[in-house]
């Protein structure tokens, strides 16, 4: 199985901060990374697919990047609202999908 | 407007077993590929299990065996059904659909899940 890898496991951090997360895979999974937000008691929502592509309705302060092995979720500019749960999840295996562990984002 | 809506969890006894259900509305299930992700209190997502076309079906390890994926198209339904339960198995179950765009796969529809409680 891709084992998928984020850092950190937990970031504070204040509103207006330019925050990045990581998401490392055991294997090169091309681009077929995927980027969600989950908030308690919500269901999860998909931020970036394929990498770098901005899921409709999402603020473009989202970004994605990275392919192969290495990538990232930058968020340009936090905003209240954005504290919360993310995970990257790979595509690649489409018999044996995978998550990371989660990066929890809370307030400074 | 679409929507997926679970149903069938609650407490349950070690070894025993129970049936999940997601209705879905606004697309048809028969023509999507979906999936079943859960979360264990205080962990991470995991992904479950998912049915693509031809009723080809995938599970995770901890499952293999155990669960099987299901759907009824006359009722637009996802089931799961879940045997041997353990207390591993205790998590909220969300159903998602499994959108192709381009050539990378993504959930982009999520029900708002069901817990299920594995106790004596």
């Amino acid at each position: 199985d891709i084992q998928m890898t984020q850092s950190p496991s937990s970031l504070s951090a204040s509103v207006g901060d330019r925050v990045t997360i990581t998401c490392r895979a055991s294997q090169s999974i091309s681009s077929y990374l995927n980027w969600y937000q989950h908030k308690p008691g919500k269901a999860p929502k998909c931020l970036i697919y394929a990498a770098s592509s901005l899921q409709s309705g999402v603020p473009s302060r989202f970004s994605g990047s990275g392919s192969g092995t290495d990538f990232t979720l930058t968020i340009s500019s936090l905003q209240p609202e954005d504290f919360a749960t993310y995970y990257c999840q790979q595509s690649y295996s489409t018999s044996q999908i995978t998550f990371g562990q989660g990066t929890r984002l809370e307030i400074k | 407007e679409v929507q997926l809506v679970e149903t069938g969890g609650g407490l349950i006894q070690p070894g025993g077993s129970l049936r999940l259900s997601c209705a879905v509305s606004g697309f048809s299930v028969s023509s999507n590929y979906m999936s079943w992700v859960r979360q264990a209190p205080g962990k991470g997502l995991e992904w479950v299990s998912v049915i693509y076309s031809g009723d080809i079906t995938y599970y995770g390890d901890s499952v293999k065996g155990r669960f099987t994926i299901s759907r009824d198209n006359s009722k637009n339904t996802v089931y799961l059904q879940m045997n041997t339960l353990r207390a591993e198995d205790t998590a909220v179950y969300y159903c998602a659909r499994d959108t192709l765009t381009g050539s990378s796969y993504y959930f982009d529809y999520w029900g708002q899940g069901t817990l299920v409680t594995v106790s004596s």
